[in-house]
């Protein structure tokens, strides 16, 4: 059985670019959450979705936005990026929605924004 | 709204001794509860749930939590650490009963366990 992937392992951009980060969920996962996790902090829910549809968000922009495809897997999508935006992206997959089920969590994306 | 205080940043101990890792939420609903472990350079495993029932939860790698409802806590504890237990602790809550699922974290404890 895989585990969570994501792509790639780390990034550098430039502020103002915009940049797109991968996940593949595990296997008969229908339930993407992405965090973001600063340098000395713990993860920051992002949104979530579920079968193909955002089932929630925490408190970021519009410019954080996300997609999830047929086969349950995902991307996070920032515009405009910004110093503030470096950190660890972490994507986790659930057998559903229900806070009861474990979130299996990737191993992140590095993203640095000069 | 939910909130996680995990008490240390950093918490040294030696080699097989006991180690205490503290959390406290707050809470206008009831929750779930959970520790996730963070190696270098890794995303998060879990180490150790609360859903329901007996308060004195075991997980993996001979760690413990007990979940005290009137302290809003859920303490992580191990009698002995060892060196590979060094690596980032959060402590995190779900509501109970929502379909989002979103956790919400502490900010992490380090442990560092030396020989």
């Amino acid at each position: 059985e895989t585990g969570v992937t994501q792509s790639p392992t780390h990034l550098i951009k430039t502020r103002g670019q915009q940049v797109t980060l991968r996940c593949s969920s595990q296997s008969g996962h229908n339930t993407v959450s992405w965090y973001q996790q600063a340098l000395g902090q713990g993860p920051q829910f992002i949104f979530q979705y579920y079968r193909e549809e955002e089932n929630g968000r925490g408190n970021f922009p519009p410019r954080f936005s996300g997609l999830q495809f047929p086969n349950y897997s995902s991307e996070l999508n920032v515009n405009a990026l910004e110093l503030d935006d470096s950190a660890l992206y972490l994507c986790a997959s659930s057998l559903s929605l229900a806070g009861l089920n474990e979130q299996f969590f990737g191993p992140g994306t590095r993203l640095t924004v000069l | 709204a939910q909130s996680v205080t995990q008490l240390d940043s950093q918490v040294p101990v030696f080699e097989e001794a006991p180690v205490e890792l503290r959390c406290n939420y707050s809470s206008s609903v009831s929750v779930y509860l959970f520790w996730y472990v963070q190696y270098p350079n890794q995303g998060l495993q879990l180490l150790l749930k609360y859903l329901s029932g007996s308060t004195l939860v075991k997980g993996i790698n001979g760690f413990e939590a007990e979940f005290n409802k009137s302290q809003t806590s859920f303490h992580l504890r191990k009698p002995s650490v060892h060196i590979s237990d060094t690596a980032e602790y959060f402590c995190a809550v779900s509501d109970r009963g929502s379909t989002l699922g979103r956790l919400y974290f502490g900010r992490g404890t380090q442990l560092t366990v030396w020989p």
